[in-house]
């Protein structure tokens, strides 16, 4: 089984749509992280977490909020979902400074 | 503020030929290295990672070495196979305390038999 897992992997929406995507992990690591990926930008941080009470912006937090459930859980939410956050979303998650582990992606689009 | 530039791609190279993917950076302090790589369909994996000047990382063959003086740490390996074709991110981390990572834009490799 996957260490790093998001849901779900693909995702069509309308302009306008609440959307939630999901991110589990098994590995027992604290920090926990979301990145959008859009071709020939690379991927930029949307949100960080250290533990449950812990939550940070990144930096291009406007328009998402995440909520940390628990240890294990790290709920990345558009609020009102608009074309220009069609985008491959990575959950990324670390128990050290050095290395973080990235789920498979969610493709999510906006019509 | 921080910054990764990476060499434009796509890179398309025959089996068994020299690698290079350069990477510059800017940054404030002393920053860590990485190169993640990721293939079809899936994240991205750590490939090496380098923590201060001079140090060089290594992996799977794939080499590269932190210069502060060039501000520079670009991937290279010598023989490249099918296997590697994929897309390769360089990124720094401007401080260990958040863990934050920078990306590049990736550069897309295409190795063909």
């Amino acid at each position: 089984d996957a260490d790093v897992t998001q849901t779900p992997r693909n995702r069509i929406t309308k302009t306008g749509k609440r959307i939630m995507l999901e991110c589990s992990q098994t590995k027992g690591h604290d920090r926990m992280y979301w990145y959008r990926q859009d071709p020939g930008l690379g991927l930029q941080l949307i949100y960080y977490s250290f533990d449950v009470k812990d939550i940070n912006k990144g930096e291009i937090s406007d328009g998402y909020s995440v909520s940390r459930q628990a240890q294990a859980k790290f709920s990345l939410s558009l609020e009102s979902a608009i074309p220009n956050q069609t985008a491959l979303y990575f959950c990324a998650t670390s128990d050290s400074p050095f290395e973080q582990f990235f789920g498979p992606g969610t493709r999510l689009t906006v019509l | 503020g921080n910054s990764v530039t990476q060499m434009e791609g796509p890179v398309t190279l025959s089996e068994e030929a020299f690698l290079t993917i350069n990477c510059t950076y800017t940054a404030t302090g002393y920053p860590s290295l990485f190169w993640y790589v990721q293939y079809p369909g899936e994240g991205l994996q750590l490939l090496l990672k380098a923590t201060k000047a001079d140090d060089k990382g290594s992996n799977k063959g794939f080499e590269a070495t932190y210069r502060k003086e060039t501000t520079s740490f670009h991937l290279e390996k010598g023989s490249v196979q099918v296997s590697d074709s994929a897309v390769y991110f360089c990124a720094l981390q401007p401080s260990s305390n958040t863990g934050k990572l920078i990306f590049g834009q990736g550069t897309t490799l295409q190795v063909k038999p």
